[in-house]
């Protein structure tokens, strides 16, 4: 089983809709969490960090569920631009130097 | 937001060729860095990790005597790709965190990456 896994994809959806992704995780001892957004050949961006107490970003909310270890990042009235892929991110504090673990991300396509 | 720069984004050579790839942070300094390699829809694949002033952790399945990695200084880390293959060709990213931000548990421990290298070996 991989440390971090996420919604295989793609996701093709109409402009304006919503959709949602999950992530998982399998290291009990993680301790931050973020979404990032990687459009093709390029480098990822940090999209928002995941909390507790769940955020919101605009269209955008992250919610983490420590007890379940699952992380979701919800994109309403999606926008032609918001088609990349987006990776979940974690870190754990006991392995190599806060070591990162990257989903294998799902590619979302917004369509007019 | 803090700025790792990488260079250079593209390279094209002919088999048996080294190629070396700096990763720089501008604005802040990194103890750590980390190396990764992304193939065509897949995602990153974390190769190794750059410790400042010692030698470098890679991940398993990783030559380390193929991927030379060397952090001379808190700002530099290079990766030597020796003796580059067809094989070898790949995106390769790099990424840091701020030195002042390492260690400490918080949600401000996130990355920053490099704009990547396209690697197409001949």
């Amino acid at each position: 089983r991989k440390e971090v896994e996420q919604d295989p994809g793609p996701f093709n959806v109409p402009e304006g809709a919503t959709v949602a992704f999950n992530c998982t995780y399998s290291n009990s001892a993680s301790q931050s969490f973020f979404w990032y957004r990687q459009d093709c050949r390029k480098e990822p961006k940090l999209l928002m960090s995941v909390y507790s107490s769940g955020n919101e970003d605009g269209r955008f909310t992250a919610q983490l569920n420590r007890a379940s270890q699952y992380i979701s990042l919800l994109i309403r009235d999606s926008k032609l631009s918001d088609s990349a892929t987006y990776l979940c991110v974690v870190n754990a504090f006991n392995t190599n130097a806060g070591k990162s673990t990257f989903g294998d991300g799902t590619t979302l396509t917004v369509k007019p | 937001g803090a700025v790792v720069s990488q260079h250079p984004s593209r390279v094209i050579c002919k088999s048996g060729t080294s190629v070396k790839i700096e990763c720089r942070s501008l604005d802040f300094q990194a103890t750590t860095m980390f190396w990764y390699r992304q193939f065509p829809k897949q995602s990153l694949m974390l190769m190794a990790t750059s410790n400042e002033g010692s030698k470098a952790t890679y991940e398993q399945g990783v030559e380390k005597d193929k991927f030379l990695i060397n952090h001379a200084s808190l700002t530099l880390s290079t990766l030597t790709v020796t003796s580059a293959h067809p094989e070898d060709s790949s995106f390769y990213i790099c990424s840091a965190r701020d030195r002042r931000e390492q260690g400490r548990l918080s949600s401000n421990e996130k990355l920053f990456f490099g704009s990547g290298t396209q690697l197409s070996v001949l």
